[in-house]
């Protein structure tokens, strides 16, 4: 059964830092390309970035209100992906989640699936 | 950055109903468009992908079309287990942007 858990959301004080894990399973983690979307409290889904499979150039996309704070990153010798959250704001509270990225083919339509059960982080003084 | 526009952004019906949801994105995607079904306190379920494509053991009440700008989710005869929030996603260019969501609630 494929599975994504999600760890390592917390409390922290505005500016501070917080790593988050996304174990994986049941599926070739070295060759997936990864996703971090993320929902604030009562708010719709948007979507955090992004990393290639090292095969794939390993490289990271973000989105625009993260980029220069958050690095994603990944061990496929531990089937993990990370998302370290530095210079965090009030308005990165949010439950984050880690989702695959699927693709049939090179150049055709990607998707989500599946998706972690979430971390909550909360950015308060 | 392609913005995506749902609507209606909230919709209520009753069992047995024939649901449409519209996405419409700011420039063409071609078929570069996915739809997702969430649960309060879930995370998001995969439902349909590139515009039209049932995922597996999706039922087959749910279906998408469109193409370019336009597309749509309907549902041909709501259940009760279909009450939640359905998202749409474009893939076709970086960022990956969703719709703000439409939550279908029951009559």
């Amino acid at each position: 059964e494929v599975q994504l858990v999600e760890s390592g959301g917390g409390l922290v004080k505005p500016g501070g830092s917080l790593r988050l894990s996304c174990a994986a399973s049941g599926f070739t983690f070295s060759n997936a390309w990864m996703s971090w979307v993320r929902q604030a409290p009562g708010k719709g889904l948007e979507w955090v970035g992004r990393i290639k499979s090292k095969t794939d150039g390993g490289t990271t996309d973000y989105a625009a209100p993260v980029k220069g704070r958050f690095t994603i990153s990944r061990d496929d010798s531990k089937n993990t992906l990370y998302l370290q959250m530095n210079s965090l704001k009030t308005e990165d509270t949010a439950v984050y989640y880690c989702t695959t990225i699927v693709r049939a083919a090179a150049g055709t339509n990607p998707w989500f699936d599946p998706w972690g059960q979430g971390t909550l982080v909360t950015v308060s003084s | 950055d392609i913005q995506m526009t749902q609507s209606p952004s909230s919709l209520s019906a009753s069992v047995g109903d024939r649901v449409t949801i519209t996405c419409r994105a700011s420039q063409s995607i071609s078929s570069y468009l996915n739809w997702y079904q969430q649960k309060p306190g879930k995370a998001p379920k995969l439902l349909i992908y590139a515009a039209s494509s049932l995922q597996s053991g999706v039922p087959s009440r749910f279906s998408g079309s469109g193409s370019g700008t336009d597309f749509t989710l309907t549902i041909s005869s709501l259940q009760p287990e279909d009450f939640a929030t359905y998202y749409c996603q474009q893939s076709y260019s970086t960022p990956v942007t969703f719709g703000q969501g439409t939550r279908l609630e029951i009559k």
